[in-house]
């Protein structure tokens, strides 16, 4: 009963252009999504968040658009950069603080 | 200076044997959690304490037990390991009411059962 989806296990881009990484969900309880992104070897860090009353919520290079009548989030990184190499996890909750259900992540590479 | 930290970062044990992974953290946080990545990579919330008090308990066999001494630990014991326990397992940490941007995740620990 995985209610939050990452169908792209992997993701390849080139230096300078836009990554852009999907995730759907089912509950449609969940009222506050988020993006965390891991390293090999360490544990996952917060990125960007959005909350159900957004559909849009920009930080730098860093942009999350929701859809709600479609289930579907996403992630926009632009540029994408050398550094932006890492697995990028979708969460979401029911609540700001209600428990995270994660998706599978999606393994980013950008190549010079 | 290592915020949330998980030891040991690598445990090989045999099947039957049971083992404890500690999680300390020193954010001043008041919840702490643990977390399960499976081999489909899938993160699981296993359990959650705010102050010492056991809030969220999801379905995990009973061989699975955490002890909180004190906020700022949460260690996590399993008895009679098996096969399927092999897994990364996370420690994280957050002050309950910031929300899920205040979360801090430890770096891991790797559990092989053989």
């Amino acid at each position: 009963d995985q209610q939050v989806k990452q169908n792209s296990p992997s993701l390849s881009v080139q230096e300078g252009r836009i990554s852009i990484l999907n995730c759907d969900y089912t509950n449609s309880m969940f009222d506050y999504f988020l993006w965390y992104k891991k390293y090999p070897a360490e544990g996952p860090t917060f990125l960007i968040s959005i909350s159900s009353i957004k559909d849009k919520n920009e930080d730098g290079r860093f942009t999350v658009f929701l859809n709600k009548s479609a289930k579907h989030l996403s992630l926009h990184i632009v540029p994408s950069q050398p550094g932006d190499s890492a697995v990028y996890f979708c969460a979401a909750s029911v609540g700001s603080w209600g428990k995270l259900q994660f998706g599978a992540g999606t393994q980013v590479v950008v190549t010079p | 200076d290592t915020a949330v930290s998980q030891t040991p970062k690598y445990l090989v044990t045999q099947m039957g044997n049971d083992k404890s992974i500690k999680c300390e953290q020193n954010l001043g946080h008041d919840t702490m959690y643990w977390y399960k990545q499976d081999s489909k990579k899938f993160l699981k919330i296993m359990f959650s304490y705010n102050n010492k008090e056991l809030i969220i308990n999801e379905t995990v066999p009973n061989r699975f037990s955490p002890k909180s001494p004190d906020k700022a630990h949460l260690n996590l014991h399993i008895n009679s390991l098996e096969l399927g326990d092999s897994a990364v397992y996370f420690c994280a940490s957050s002050q309950f009411h910031s929300g899920h941007y205040g979360y801090t995740f430890g770096s891991g620990t790797r559990l092989t059962v053989v």
